[in-house]
């Protein structure tokens, strides 16, 4: 399966400071996503990180507030700006190799991050 | 919005088999079904996916409707480690509904 590493694991972080978190992925793939998932609650997608291109962001998620790099096709940041209390969730990022692409990968399967734990104090 | 719809919660006895519904009445011709699990503290992970015909794995069986607007997840046998938050996902959309919390009673 594709290996997906984020950091940080967790923060704790003082209202209207920014955040950037990192994913790596150990091989090569197109398609990866953010998502944040607040306590209890399902996962909502963020936005799609395009490799050479900007992220393309989901209704209510704006490139302001949460800025994407994808420089390659293994490593995306996202940054959540500004903070508040209401951002405090865990964010995860997500690739969907398609068939040829990820080390050992099943396609069009879509592997998670452990996830970046987040608190706005 | 998900395009998909599922019961909020679901109970089951262990090693009974269990049948997670999911309505996909928007779904297009091409779109994959998709179905995730979340164990507690745990990022989702893949479950199963199929297009037309009933599909098994070592994990689970899907089972989806002629018309293709519902599929069910089969587990055969629950067992306590299957107790999960349950999403079924479409493909060309990638967006998680709700899900479905499955209880397993020992």
């Amino acid at each position: 399966s594709a290996v997906i590493s984020q950091k940080p694991s967790r923060d704790i972080c003082q209202r209207g400071t920014s955040l950037t978190i990192q994913c790596q992925v150990d091989s090569q793939v197109t398609m990866m996503f953010w998502y944040r998932q607040q306590p209890g609650q399902s996962l909502t997608l963020i936005a799609t990180a395009n490799q050479g291109s900007e992220a393309t962001y989901e209704s209510g998620f704006v490139i302001d507030k949460f800025p994407i790099s994808r420089p390659n096709l293994t490593f995306s940041t996202l940054t959540v700006s500004n903070m508040s209390p209401e951002d405090s969730s865990i964010y995860l990022c997500s690739v969907l190799p398609f068939r040829g692409e990820g080390r050992g990968a099943r396609a069009y399967e879509q592997y998670f991050g452990p996830g970046t734990r987040l608190t706005v104090t | 919005d998900a395009k998909t719809t599922q019961p909020n919660s679901m109970e089951s006895n262990e090693e009974e088999p269990v049948h997670l519904p999911c309505n996909h009445s928007t779904i297009s011709g091409t779109d994959y079904i998709h179905w995730y699990r979340q164990l507690p503290s745990q990022g989702p992970e893949y479950v199963i996916h199929g297009l037309t015909s009933n599909v098994n794995n070592r994990m689970a069986s899907l089972a989806i409707a002629e018309d293709r607007k519902s599929s069910t997840l089969i587990l055969h046998r629950a067992t306590l480690r299957d107790a999960a938050v349950y999403y079924c996902i479409l493909f060309n959309d990638m967006r998680f509904g709700a899900g479905t919390r499955l209880t397993v009673k020992p």
